[in-house]
């Protein structure tokens, strides 16, 4: 089955500053990927997703995410973050024509001013 | 953009009552609904799969009993935990997909908080 890794619980940037936040994942062939955020106590907003093509994904919000095969990576940039970015960030893998969608365990912004 | 709505936002009700959560999504049909558990500072959990007309397909060590789903339309999707304890409480979150697969992608309810006394 599929899965997927944040590694990193908990970042902190500066207002202004460029954000990458890392996503692994692991399956057999080529997965669907998406990054969702989720402010407290709120459900979860798609920021984009990767299906096939462009391995440069844009989504809303100035959010970009780039797919390596080669790293079974997904990692999501920002290059200036903004204030109102901080919040919960969850990169999710599915495999193709799968209802089973798997999110990794999050990664908490906080921006500072 | 597609809208889910989920009712109750927030709910505290005493142990041994049994919670209804509602599911809709508001301006697209719903072929698939999935209802999520979330605990505090941890990611979401799926706990169950539903298609319109037919019985949920739950996760491994899901109680089927327990936390019973109803997809009776395409717009509505119910959850109800049965006979609730306090280890019952959570985030619960919903989502709605107008598809079968990840090419129609998953709309999610804004979750509800569910406090059992």
């Amino acid at each position: 089955a599929q899965s997927v890794t944040q590694p990193d619980i908990h970042i902190t940037v500066s207002e202004g500053a460029s954000l990458e936040l890392r996503c692994n994942y692991s399956y057999g062939a080529t997965p669907y990927l998406f990054w969702y955020v989720q402010s407290p106590g709120q459900g979860l907003q798609l920021l984009l997703k990767y299906f096939s093509g462009d391995t440069l994904v844009q989504g809303i919000k100035g959010f970009e995410a780039e797919f390596k095969r080669s790293q079974s990576s997904f990692n999501l940039r920002k290059p200036s973050v903004h204030w109102s970015d901080a919040a919960e960030y969850f990169c999710a893998v599915a495999a193709y024509n799968n209802n089973d969608m798997r999110f990794g365990a999050g990664t908490r912004l906080t921006v500072k001013p | 953009g597609a809208v889910v709505s989920q009712h109750p936002s927030w709910v505290i009700c005493k142990s041994g009552t049994s919670v209804k959560i509602e599911c809709r999504s508001l301006d697209f049909q719903a072929t698939t609904m999935f209802w999520y558990r979330q605990f505090p500072k941890q990611s979401l959990m799926l706990m169950a799969t539903s298609n319109e007309g037919s019985k949920a397909t739950y996760e491994q060590g899901v109680e089927k009993d327990k936390f019973l789903i109803n997809h009776a339309s395409l717009t509505l999707s119910t959850l109800t935990v049965t006979s609730a304890h306090p280890e019952d409480s959570s985030f619960y979150i919903c989502s709605a997909s107008p598809g079968q697969s990840f090419n129609q992608p998953q709309h999610f309810g804004d979750g509800t908080r569910l406090s059992i006394l």
